[in-house]
């Protein structure tokens, strides 16, 4: 089946440490995103790569960062210079047409908590 | 600046009633898209639909349906027999073409169907 998986989909972390989010995709998607959720808000783009090796920062990359070695995975790490960790993360993929067109998937998420 | 706004925060109803979610819209792209996303408590977001700014005919699918209206930057979302699986977070996003897509997202509206 073809799909974008997240993992883990609970993660605890304590103040000062870095965790990384895994995301991978089979969907041969060359476009991958990031983004925050929230409660009782919409998602806010942390950051977005197109292309394998390529990526740039979203709306609130602050105390994120991110890897694209390869097109299947977008790996986010959550660095101690976040302030606020503690959200549900999301990762979605799409195909990577030009314009507007473009549909995004979406994984089933990570809730980080920080202790 | 592009913005979704769901004025909706929760709404809640019983099984067999209709319901509908509204969609306000600011843009200045004369070309864009607008999406609904279905977020379920199990936290994934789920593609229902995508609609592009000149294509203004309204689409129904099985007991979804959506209404947009360009001349009031509106794209509603109704739901007809609602049913307790329908119990979800409902997001209407806009795309906008900033180099990449961006998605533009409202805060949801939650529906609650109760047996």
């Amino acid at each position: 089946d073809g799909g974008i998986t997240q993992s883990p989909k609970y993660l605890f972390r304590k103040e000062g440490q870095n965790v990384t989010l895994s995301c991978e995709q089979n969907l041969n998607h060359d476009a991958m995103y990031w983004y925050r959720q929230d409660p009782g808000q919409g998602l806010r783009l942390i950051y977005y790569s197109q292309i394998v090796n390529d990526f740039q920062k979203g709306d609130i990359a602050e105390g994120y960062s991110v890897s694209r070695e390869k097109k299947e995975s977008f790996p986010l790490t959550v660095t101690s210079a976040q302030k606020n960790p503690t959200a549900f993360y999301l990762c979605a993929s799409s195909i990577g047409l030009a314009g507007a067109t473009d549909t995004q998937y979406f994984g089933p998420g990570t809730r980080l908590t920080v202790l | 600046a592009q913005k979704v706004t769901q004025a909706q925060t929760e709404i809640s109803v019983v099984e067999k009633e209709d319901v509908t979610l509204d969609c306000v819209y600011e843009t200045r792209d004369t070309t864009y898209y607008l999406f609904w996303y279905k977020q379920p408590p199990s936290g994934e977001l789920v593609f229902l639909i995508r609609r592009n700014s000149f294509d203004e005919q309204n689409e129904i699918s099985g007991r979804y349906s959506w209404n947009f209206q360009k001349s009031t930057s509106s794209f509603n979302f109704t739901i007809t027999a609602s049913q307790v699986v329908d119990s979800a977070v409902y997001f209407c996003a806009l795309s906008e073409f900033q180099g990449f897509q961006k998605l533009v997202f409202g805060t949801g509206t939650r529906l609650l169907v109760s047996p």
